[in-house]
């Protein structure tokens, strides 16, 4: 069965950092392109940014780049998050999900994060 | 970056009638390769969004086939042939033809 399971969310002032894991089972995450996508409270669903299964291919959405990192360990089956510079805007429920089949066909969803910016 | 229009953003339906979601893209959704990557999801109230239709039509696994999408270009539905109780949630249609991916901003359904 497969499952992603994300971790790290909380309470962290602006300019602040934290860092999201997701761990992945049941399939081989080596080869699967992954995404963070995230919801901020009561509003809908924005991609954050994305890593293929060939780590080169890294992408990040224009409200994100040059704060988050996006990464992955294929030995630990896991995605990575890493914010910076976090500013309120950034509160949300962090999500990763999986690609099949490319064109961001996002078949399976962890559970989320919840990031709260705040001081 | 495309813009996806849904409508309504609220449906209030009675168990056991059809429901129906629009969504509308800025451009067409039609790809090189001759795919439309257009794909509906459902979050119920407190969970992470599940996908129910792929590249317009397809149904995910798992999914009732009381849910059907159809469309094409850049009109696209969402159809429930009878709603159901756990139907409530919010629908989101999403397109993953242009970079960056983008989501409509939701439809809520409810039980009148």
């Amino acid at each position: 069965e497969v499952q992603l399971v994300e971790s790290g969310g909380g309470l962290v002032k602006p300019g602040g950092s934290l860092r999201l894991s997701c761990a992945a089972s049941g399939f081989t995450f080596s080869t699967y392109t992954m995404y963070w996508v995230r919801q901020a409270p009561g509003k809908g669903l924005e991609w954050v940014s994305s890593i293929g299964s060939d780590p080169k291919y890294i992408y990040y959405a224009d409200s994100v780049k040059g704060r988050f990192t996006i990464s992955r360990d294929n030995a630990k089956d896991s995605l990575y998050l890493q914010m910076n510079s976090l500013r309120d805007e950034d509160t949300a429920v962090y999500y990763c999900a999986r690609e099949q089949g490319g064109h961001y066909l996002w078949d399976y969803w962890g559970q989320g994060a919840l990031v709260t910016v705040s001081s | 970056d495309v813009v996806m229009t849904q409508s309504p953003l609220s449906l209030p339906v009675t168990l056991g009638q059809p429901a129906s979601i629009s969504c509308r893209s800025g451009q067409s959704l039609v790809y090189s390769d001759g795919n439309t990557y257009l794909s509906w999801f459902q979050q119920r109230p407190g969970q992470s969004p599940r996908r129910l239709i792929y590249k317009v039509s397809n149904r995910d696994s798992g999914v009732p086939d009381r849910f059907s999408g159809s469309g094409s270009g850049t009109d696209f539905t969402l159809e429930i042939s009878r709603v159901e109780a756990e139907d409530v949630g919010v629908y989101y249609c999403m397109q993953g033809t242009h970079w960056p991916p983008t989501f409509g901003q939701g439809t809520k359904l409810e039980i009148k």
